[in-house]
């Protein structure tokens, strides 16, 4: 079974720039979430969608940030503008029902704003 | 909101001898621990997590004890080998309002360095 995957694995932009990083869960995951990991600090929590609705988006800093997951599958997370303080490691898990707690990790997208 | 601390941010062991990591949690209604492992280059592996119900869990050479009434819990590697090297980050989370898993709320990492 494969895992999480994240695409790109890392990107480099310049400030004021789009990106659009992705993800795809674990085939049949119901639950996927974006974390994000900014400067060697603690892993943060973005949002959280069941199936293809946001269940919990609190974490989102700013509406610089749009998730999407058309279909209940794959993820996009698209920063406009990118701006320096975005740069970091973006991670996707994702969890096969709406009651599970384990959460399988991507190998995540080393954003670069420069 | 739920606030995780963990500690040390640094560990260095010799091969063969246990390490000890451990975290606190503020949220009382938090009711599960997973414990992470993150190579260089790869994203977090969940090595051993713990639920309320339940106060200590061993898996091989790893151990996760979680004391509720303290709100802290710890992790626990015996007989460590290189390949232990990574940063271990604890984690916590509840069940959301509508019954679904929630997100979790990460401690800082601490960087294990087994040594020859």
């Amino acid at each position: 079974e494969a895992g999480v995957t994240q695409f790109p694995s890392h990107s480099v932009i310049e400030k004021g720039q789009t990106v659009t990083l992705r993800c795809d869960p674990i085939s049949g995951h119901d639950n996927l979430y974006w974390y994000r990991r900014v400067m060697g600090k603690e892993i943060k929590f973005l949002l959280h969608f069941v199936k293809e609705s946001k269940q919990d988006e609190s974490g989102m800093p700013n509406n610089r940030f749009l998730a999407e997951r058309t279909g209940g599958t794959y993820s996009t997370l698209k920063v406009q503008p990118a701006e320096l303080e975005d740069s970091g490691v973006y991670f996707c898990a994702s969890s096969p029902t709406r009651s599970s707690y384990e959460q399988y990790f991507g190998p995540g997208t080393r954003l670069t704003v420069t | 909101g739920e606030n995780v601390e963990q500690h040390p941010s640094t560990l260095s062991v010799q091969e063969g001898d246990s390490a000890v990591i451990k975290c606190t949690y503020s949220d009382s209604a938090s009711n599960y621990f997973p414990w992470y492992k993150q190579e260089l280059g790869k994203g977090p592996q969940l090595i051993i997590d713990i639920r309320s119900n339940v106060g200590e869990k061993k898996d091989q050479r790893i151990a996760v004890t979680l004391n509720k009434t303290a709100k802290h819990f710890s992790l626990h590697i015996t007989e460590t080998q290189p390949e232990d090297s990574a940063v271990y980050f604890c984690a916590a989370s509840k069940r959301g309002v509508t019954g679904t898993a929630s997100k979790l709320t990460f401690g800082t990492g601490t960087r294990l360095q087994v040594t020859l």
